[in-house]
């Protein structure tokens, strides 16, 4: 059971590139989300999904899109990496538990833009 | 939005010794979680908590909703137990972070 997967662990993009950070789950999870990490601000909310379909912003979504076709699968698109998207990205699968959810990370990936 | 503290920021111990973490919360949520980041950046779940005390070895933690807190106990500290630690609560099938407490046990 590999949980979630986020590929790559690592990309360095020039500024104004993009690309599309993937998240894929298995554990058949209906709600999925991307956070960003960077130094003393904690996780903070990019986009979320709670289901195949629907799709809203978070807390710090600007210059990022996403969509969900599948449940499994959850990717962020950078339309045009600027530096002040390098960042740690961090994706979650959760599902509902008695009064709430319980979310699992992956294991990051760590972006630079220069 | 919810706000979350976490204290103390930064936390130094020798092996062995017990600490305690808070987490301040600002409003009702439907869950809470404690995280545990290692030096390789991986999040660790440590408890799933929206009420009540949970055990688990030398790590145990309470929550009082009512109060808007919650607290992470480690006893007899280890290296390995170093890293920072995140509490979150859930509004709506997402999180909001604390900012977290740097933990670092020396031998």
């Amino acid at each position: 059971n590999a949980g979630v997967t986020q590929t790559p662990k690592f990309q360095v993009l020039k500024t104004g590139q993009s690309m599309t950070l993937q998240c894929a789950q298995d554990m058949n999870h209906e709600y999925m989300s991307w956070y960003r990490q960077d130094p003393g601000m904690g996780l903070r909310l990019i986009h979320y999904s709670v289901g195949a379909g629907i799709t809203d912003q978070g807390e710090v979504p600007n210059g990022y899109n996403v969509s969900r076709s599948t449940t499994e699968d959850f990717p962020l698109r950078l339309l045009s990496a600027a530096p002040s998207q390098t960042s740690v990205y961090f994706c979650a699968s959760s599902y509902s538990q008695t009064g709430g959810t319980e979310a699992f990370f992956g294991q990051g990936t760590r972006l630079t833009v220069v | 939005g919810i706000q979350v503290e976490q204290s103390p920021p930064d936390l130094i111990l020798q092996e062995g010794a017990n600490s305690t973490l808070r987490c301040n919360f600002s409003d009702s949520v439907n869950n809470l979680q404690w995280f545990h980041q290692n030096p390789w950046g991986q999040l660790i779940n440590l408890f799933y908590i929206p009420s009540g005390t949970k055990q688990n070895g030398r790590l145990s933690a309470t929550t009082v909703a009512t109060e808007r807190y919650s607290l992470l106990y480690i006893s007899s500290s280890q290296t390995t137990d170093s890293g920072v630690y995140f509490c979150a609560v859930e509004g709506y099938s997402t999180l909001t972070f604390g900012k977290g407490t740097m933990l670092l046990v020396s031998p």
